[in-house]
């Protein structure tokens, strides 16, 4: 089954500052991989996702994420931090592409909770 | 837009009562979930439905029950809460054949604290 796992629970970054936060995938077929955001006291939201098209995937808010085969790595990055960027992140992955829909679900990571200083 | 609505934002319970989580979508979606939120832990998904009367257990099923008798409503059951099941209980709900691309459309959660 595929999983993800994501490095650091916790991550704190100054407003201006690089935001990476890191995910890695297990698969044994082609993955599809997400990006999910949850800002405080609301469900989760899709920020972005890779389903096998361009490698490099841009998202909502300025954050992209980059699909590396070689690291089986989908990092998410964005070049300047702000405020309102506090919220936890959630890499996930899906457990079925077409066309073997059926019992469809996605597996989530742990989460990094990001914190913006200011 | 779609509006994933879970009726109880805040619940207390006491050891041993019934729970009931309910979970209402506004969008003909086909396939409903019920995932439990926990620190450090992320989402672990419970159940899941793919239709009307169907239900799959999905990695943490144990404790709980789900009751699908109508397409828009999900509902999650603990027959006999205990503390560890204290959490933010999300529900999510997705179109057939559109949770590979992850298409999930999440209510705001639910927090249960048992005592």
């Amino acid at each position: 089954a595929q999983s993800v796992t994501q490095l650091g629970s916790h991550v704190s970054v100054s407003e201006g500052a690089l935001v990476l936060l890191r995910c890695n995938y297990s698969s044994s077929v082609p993955p599809y991989l997400f990006w999910y955001v949850q800002y405080p006291n609301q469900g989760l939201q899709l920020l972005l996702k890779y389903t096998s098209a361009a490698t490099l995937v841009k998202g909502i808010n300025g954050f992209e994420a980059e699909f590396k085969k070689s690291e089986t790595s989908f990092h998410l990055t964005k070049p300047s931090a702000h405020m309102s960027d506090a919220a936890e992140y959630f890499c996930a992955v899906s457990d079925l592409a077409p066309p073997n829909f059926g019992n469809e679900k996605l597996t989530f990571g742990t989460g990094t909770r990001l914190t913006i200083i200011p | 837009d779609v509006k994933v609505t879970q009726s109880s934002r805040y619940l207390v319970k006491r050891t041993g009562e019934k729970v009931f989580l309910e979970c209402v979508q506004d969008m003909d979606h086909e396939n409903m979930f019920w995932y439990r939120q926990d620190p450090g832990l992320g989402l672990r998904l419970i159940y899941f439905s793919y239709d009307v009367k169907m239900k799959e257990k999905g990695d943490i099923p144990e404790g709980y029950s789900v009751s699908r008798e109508k397409k828009e409503r999900f509902s999650l059951i603990l027959e006999s809460a205990s503390t560890n099941q204290t959490s933010m209980y999300l529900c999510a709900s997705s179109l057939a054949g559109q949770v590979w691309a992850g298409e999930l459309f999440f209510g705001e959660g639910s927090r249960l604290t048992v005592l």
